[in-house]
């Protein structure tokens, strides 16, 4: 069984340009999250989707937005790149949306603003 | 601001030796508990989950709940130079729209052969 599959795996961006990243979940799975992670930073929250629709977000601006696609797929799009944004952006997947899920990560996209 | 805390490290143990790895968290209505494992380079990867206040085992792995204390804590028993990498505690959190995993700055292992 495929895991979570994120393209691409590498990206690099001016500062001020757009950019959007991919994400397929595990199949069956209905949850997506989105997660970035900077250096010395950890793991911020995002974007989590569920069954096509946005159920919540992290303190990120509005330049982040996403959406989720009928087979569960999803994009994340960031606008007006700043060089901070440079990070690995992570997504996951999961079953369903309890407070019981386990989400399971793709390898990441790696993105550098320059 | 709900949070997660764990000591970065890096924590060092011989192999063969147990690691305890420690995590605390601000909110009290979480529910769920996950340690994921990510090594350098490369993605998070989940090793186990606590729901009920106790201990759970899997393996090497021993994860221990204490609600009351609002703390979480990873086991790993006859620890392997494999087992370096840095360990990610994740706690549910229970939000106005749902739920979302929020995650420590996670702690580094290392495991001497």
């Amino acid at each position: 069984e495929a895991g979570v599959t994120q393209s691409p795996t590498h990206l690099i961006k001016t500062r001020g340009q757009q950019v959007t990243l991919r994400c397929s979940p595990i199949s069956g799975h209905t949850s997506v999250y989105w997660y970035q992670q900077a250096l010395g930073l950890g793991l911020q929250f995002l974007l989590w989707y569920d069954e096509g629709e946005e159920r919540n977000r992290g303190n990120f601006p509005p330049r982040f937005s996403g959406r989720q696609f009928p087979n569960y797929s999803s994009e994340l799009n960031v606008n007006a790149l700043e060089l901070e944004d440079s990070a690995l952006y992570l997504c996951a997947s999961s079953l369903w949306s309890g407070p019981s899920t386990e989400a399971f990560f793709g390898q990441g996209t790696r993105l550098t603003v320059v | 601001q709900k949070e997660v805390e764990q000591n970065s490290g890096p924590l060092s143990v011989p192999e063969g030796a147990i690691a305890s790895l420690n995590c605390t968290y601000s909110d009290r209505g979480s529910q769920s508990f996950f340690w994921y494992r990510q090594y350098s380079g490369k993605s998070p990867e989940l090793i186990m989950f606590i729901y009920s206040n106790g201990d759970k085992e899997d393996g090497r792995f021993t994860a221990q709940l204490n609600k009351a204390s609002q703390y979480v804590s990873l086991l790993i028993r006859d620890s392997q130079p494999s087992d370096s990498a840095t360990y990610l505690c994740a706690v549910n959190i229970l939000g106005q729209a749902g739920t979302a995993l929020i995650f420590g700055k996670g702690t580094t292992l290392s495991v001497s052969s």
